[in-house]
């Protein structure tokens, strides 16, 4: 089956440690995306990438890093820049970037102990 | 001003009505517009994207949109348990970024 998944699904963070979310997937999907979602926000673009090698900041990008080694992977971390960083963490692909049609992983939930 | 707006609700049906969600955008330029459906704890999925003026029928949801007002709405109809969650309006705009409004929580009482 084709899918979005997102790893790990819940994790805990102290303050000053960098932590690392996983998206991979295998729909084919030139387009993916970074998304954090707040309680009664909606969703926030944080990076997005069109092609391997390459990727744009969204509109909140500060204290996060992104990387497109692969066109399955677009893994998203986390550093210790990022004040607020507790939130819910979609990542999303589409079969090309100027499309609405995303499909989004599972989530991951990161919380700052 | 935010880019796309919402009504906050919660909005409350009981089973078998019609649920009206409304939303307006602020960038005349807009070209796409979708409708997204999260229930709680998930992620979003895809439930209508419209592109032109007017309705689209898919099921019991209906998209409607009029560009010259900016607004964009989802009708559900026959509302059921399984409609309750939360729907997202999301707007494309012209540089490739997808907005999404805040969120409309519906919940249908059996």
């Amino acid at each position: 089956d084709g899918g979005i998944t997102q790893s790990p699904k819940y994790l805990f963070r102290k303050e000053g440690q960098n932590v690392t979310l996983s998206c991979e997937q295998n729909l084919n999907h030139d387009a993916m995306y970074w998304y954090r979602q707040d309680p009664g926000q909606g969703l926030r673009l944080i990076y997005y990438s069109q092609i391997v090698n390459d990727f744009q900041k969204g509109d909140i990008a500060e204290g996060y890093s992104v990387s497109r080694e692969k066109k399955e992977s677009f893994p998203l971390t986390v550093t210790s820049a990022q004040k607020n960083p507790t939130a819910f963490y979609l990542c999303a692909s589409s079969i090309l970037i100027n499309t609405g049609e995303l499909f989004f992983g599972e989530g991951s939930r990161l919380t700052v102990l | 001003q935010k880019e796309v707006e919402q009504n906050s609700g919660p909005l409350s049906v009981p089973e078998g009505a019609i649920a009206s969600l409304n939303c307006t955008y602020s960038d005349r330029g807009s070209q796409s517009f979708f409708w997204y459906r999260q229930y709680s704890g998930k992620s979003p999925e895809l439930i209508m994207s419209i592109y032109s003026n007017g309705d689209k029928e898919d099921g019991r949801f209906t998209a409607q949109l009029n560009k010259a007002s900016q607004y964009v709405s989802l009708l559900i109809r026959d509302s059921q348990p399984s409609d309750s969650a939360t729907y997202l309006c999301a707007v494309n705009l012209d540089d490739y970024k997808l907005s999404f409004g805040a969120g409309t929580t519906v919940t249908v009482r059996a």
